[in-house]
This record gives structure tokens, C-alpha cells and sequence, in this order.
């Protein structure tokens, strides 16, 4: 099974906070992605990486950055963290920029910002 | 532009009534859809994929969904509910425009009464 697996299910920070959400899978996959989820908005797309070293922005990256150093590893990164950040967190990878694939979710980290 | 909506931010039904969750999306493009399920505290997983193969799709767990075209739809049922079944359902769509890019519906919780 692909597991993908987040650092924190749970992260209380203080605004103005640097903020680091991590993510990992173990299936070789080639894209990641960061969603946040929020109630009545579904899931919104920040950031995605097709390879290592590479990024594209989603619909919402103000305020966000992303790394992507190894392949297995996309890091979501909250430069100075705002009350309006608070959210939940959803990693996803793939195999394949195909658009029949599916994603495969991590549990997802509940951030809040105080 | 492309777009999804789920009908119903919740649907509540008694157990072994029939579900059905919409989901119409807009495009311009050919779309490929799919119906994710997110039980309490869990990321999300696929529950089934339309991929152009056949209009009438089986997935996991008794649910199935049928693409229209001329309605732009695709709903989500399942004959009999069962408790196990509560959770939030989010229709996606991919489209390729180039790139591929995949939005998600705002989400339906649904809810079983014993």
C-alpha cells in the first residue's frame, strides 16, 4: 500500500511563527502536492512538485513556500504564520502526471495559528 | 472555465436507504472524474475513477457513479447505506489543458441514521 505519511497530525503556533509541515511517501512517486482543506471551500491547491528541485504554484501559494530536496519528501513552509493560515493540511502524492491518476492522501496536520 | 459543484453540503439518509451524492462539473475540455472519500480524522482515498472507459463506474465498498455528458454530472450511489458509510465525499475533476489540473468540489458530509 502507499502510505504517505505527515510530521504533526496536530501544530499550534504563534503568529508570525516560521512553520514547517513535512511530508513524506514511500512509493517512488514523482508528484506531491499541498492542499488546504477548509470547511465549505474543499480542498484548495498551494504548491505541487513534479520532480526534485522542481515547483509549481496551485490556486492559493500567497504566504506559503515548498521544498522539494528529495525525491520521497515535499516540505510546506509558512514563512510567518497568520491567524488566517489556520487550517488543516492535506499532502498527496502520485505516480505520474497522468490524468487518470490518483492521488494518495496523508492523514493531513491541523494547523493552528494563535 | 472549469469548475465542479457538489449539490448539498450534507445529505442524511437512514441505513439502508439509497445514497446519492451530486457532482456536475463545467469544462471545455474533456474531464475525468473522481469521487475521494474522508472518513473522520484520515486523509482522503479514492473511492473510484471515471477515466473514458465506460460511463458506469464501480468502486469500492458497494458505490458506483455514472458519467453523463449531456448533463454534465456525476452522481454518487450506493443502494444501501450502511453506518460505516458516514463520512465526507469530495468530487474531483482533471482536465488537461496542457498541463493536467485537478479542482475539488466543496465536499457532502453524510450523515446514516441507525
Amino acid at each position: 500500500d502507499v502510505k504517505v505519511t505527515q510530521s504533526s497530525r496536530y501544530l499550534v503556533k504563534r503568529t508570525g511563527e516560521k512553520v514547517f509541515l513535512e511530508c513524506v511517501q514511500d512509493m517512488d512517486h514523482e508528484n506531491m502536492f499541498w492542499y488546504r482543506q477548509d470547511p465549505g471551500l474543499g480542498l484548495r491547491l498551494i504548491y505541487f512538485s513534479y520532480d526534485v528541485k522542481m515547483k509549481e504554484k496551485g490556486d492559493i501559494p500567497e504566504g506559503y513556500s515548498v521544498s522539494r530536496e528529495k525525491k520521497e519528501r515535499f516540505s510546506l513552509i509558512l514563512e510567518s504564520a497568520s491567524t488566517n493560515q489556520t487550517s488543516m493540511y492535506l499532502c498527496a502524492s502520485s505516480s505520474r502526471a497522468g490524468v487518470t491518476d490518483t492521488q494518495y492522501f496523508g492523514p493531513g496536520t491541523r494547523l493552528t495559528v494563535l | 472555465a472549469q469548475s465542479v459543484t457538489q449539490l448539498g453540503s450534507h445529505v442524511s439518509v437512514s441505513e439502508g436507504a439509497l445514497v446519492l451524492l451530486r457532482c456536475n462539473y463545467s469544462s471545455s475540455v474533456p474531464p475525468y472524474l473522481f469521487w475521494y472519500v474522508q472518513y473522520p480524522n484520515q486523509g482522503l482515498q479514492l473511492l473510484l475513477k471515471y477515466t473514458s472507459a465506460a460511463t458506469l463506474v464501480k468502486g469500492i465498498n458497494g458505490f458506483e457513479a455514472e458519467f453523463k455528458k449531456s448533463e454534465t454530472s456525476f452522481h454518487l450511489t450506493k443502494p444501501s447505506a450502511h453506518m460505516s458509510d458516514a463520512a465526507e465525499y469530495f468530487c474531483a475533476v482533471t482536465f488537461n489543458t496542457g498541463g493536467f489540473k485537478t479542482i475539488f468540489g466543496a465536499g457532502t458530509r453524510l450523515f446514516v441514521k441507525a
